[in-house]
């Protein structure tokens, strides 16, 4: 089993709706979680990092769940520039971070 | 600040060949870090270092070897290029310890072994 599993998608919405992304981790000893984001060819930059009571950054809205091991990731109002691939990042122990695969998002107008 | 510099940006080898992917940060990061990415895996932990003199392997540490002889150098070495290690590679560093976990990465290499 991967330690972070992710719906490789692609997820295929119009311009203005809202859409959610799930990520589990298997390992239960997690210290830190993270969404980041990648457009085609280029570098991952940091979305948003996710704290245990949750977090909201404008249309983006970060959640955990400890006991079930997974954390999400909420888009409201898609824009066409929300279109990329949105990894899910755990950090194991020994200051590891460990990526998922990513989900595909394609907003369309 | 330049943040993380990596280079080559593209590189293509003949199997059997050696090189060194150099990356240098000048954040004063602790943590340095390198990825491959493979199509429909993501990327995968190479090895990283959590401070000057400290290494540890990744998740996929075969074929390749990095030292850490100062705070802003991490250098990753192919030591015989397979076709297999056709892939993009990434450098990334941080900080150490939440909230700064921030990781700050290069804009890539190419690589292929042809």
């Amino acid at each position: 089993r991967k330690e972070v599993e992710q719906d490789p998608g692609p997820f295929n919405v119009p311009e203005g709706a809202t859409v959610a992304f799930n990520c589990t981790y298997s390992n239960s000893a997690s210290q830190s979680f993270f969404w980041y984001r990648q457009d085609c060819r280029k570098e991952p930059k940091l979305l948003m990092s996710v704290y245990s009571s949750g977090n909201e950054d404008g249309r983006f809205t970060a959640q955990l769940n400890r006991a079930s091991q997974y954390i999400s990731l909420l888009i409201r109002d898609s824009k066409l520039s929300d279109s990329a691939t949105y990894l899910c990042v755990v950090k194991d122990y020994g200051n590891k971070l460990v990526f998922g695969a990513g989900t595909i998002l394609r907003v369309k107008s | 600040n330049a943040g993380v510099t990596q280079t080559p940006k593209f590189q293509v080898l003949k199997t059997g060949q050696s090189m060194t992917l150099q990356c240098a940060q000048d954040m004063n990061h602790e943590y340095m870090s390198w990825y491959r990415q493979d199509p429909g895996m993501g990327l995968r932990l190479i090895h990283y270092s959590v401070g000057a003199g400290i290494t540890d392997q990744g998740e996929v540490p075969n074929g390749y070897n990095v030292s850490r002889s100062t705070t802003e150098d991490f250098p990753l070495r192919l030591l015989s290029a397979a076709p297999s290690q056709t892939s993009v590679y990434f450098c990334a560093s941080s900080t150490l310890g939440a909230p700064k976990e921030k990781l700050f990465f290069g804009s890539g290499t190419q690589l292929s072994v042809l």
